[in-house]
């Protein structure tokens, strides 16, 4: 199976900042690659697919990059309503593996 | 309106069954290829099981292979996720959710609610 590797497990920023947030694949996955948003208590939210498509109605605060094994998702400014938790998932290959996820807080 | 509504979950007793049902509505039910996650309580997400819009093909987490089995019956415009041999780690709230494209994109793109599997004796 495929691993996903995120990183950082958490962070600490404030609004404004821009942040960065990394998934590393143990084998070349194309840009078959999503990111997802959660906040507490919610279903996951699209945010990206193949690798940098903006899904509709998604902020475009929001970008994703890579290819191969290694994949961005940055957020030019955090804005409130970002404070929640972000997990890439490969859509490469079954079985499909998501990363730990990264927990983003206020500073 | 796309939306997903998943039922069926409660609290079952280690070795015991569940059957969940995801309701799907506002898209062509049947071209879609839908998939289960499950998040276990303070956990990531787990991909569990996928299942082509026909219905012929299916893939599973090892983690869940031979215990569980996905299927849908696209006359009633239903997924469903038959759960055997249930044990504790399998507490979690299990999503459903649908592909973003008929062919070609992969991504997740609708979830529902999530429904909340409790394996306790």
């Amino acid at each position: 199976a495929i691993q996903m590797t995120q990183s950082p497990s958490s962070l600490s920023a404030s609004v404004g900042d821009r942040v960065t947030i990394t998934c590393r694949a143990s084998q070349g996955i194309g840009d078959d690659l999503s990111w997802y948003q959660q906040q507490p208590g919610k279903a996951p939210k699209l945010l990206i697919f193949s690798a940098a498509g903006l899904q509709s109605g998604v902020p475009s605060r929001f970008s994703g990059s890579g290819s191969g094994t290694e994949f961005s998702l940055t957020i030019s400014s955090l804005q409130p309503e970002d404070f929640a938790t972000y997990f890439c998932l490969q859509d490469y290959s079954y079985p499909r593996t998501f990363g730990q996820g990264t927990k983003v807080d206020i500073k | 309106e796309v939306q997903l509504l998943e039922s069926g979950g409660g609290l079952v007793q280690p070795g015991g069954s569940l059957r969940l049902s995801c309701a799907a509505s506002g898209f062509s039910f049947d071209s879609y290829t839908m998939s289960w996650v499950r998040q276990a309580p303070g956990k990531g997400l787990e991909w569990v099981s996928t299942l082509s819009g026909s219905g012929d093909k299916s893939y599973y987490a090892d983690s869940v292979k031979g215990r569980f089995t996905v299927s849908r019956d696209n006359s009633k415009r239903t997924l469903y996720m038959e759960m055997n041999g249930l044990r504790a780690e399998d507490t979690a709230v299990y999503y459903c959710a649908k592909y973003l494209a008929v062919a070609g994109l992969d991504a997740l793109a609708v979830w529902g609610q999530g429904t909340t599997v409790t394996v306790s004796s």
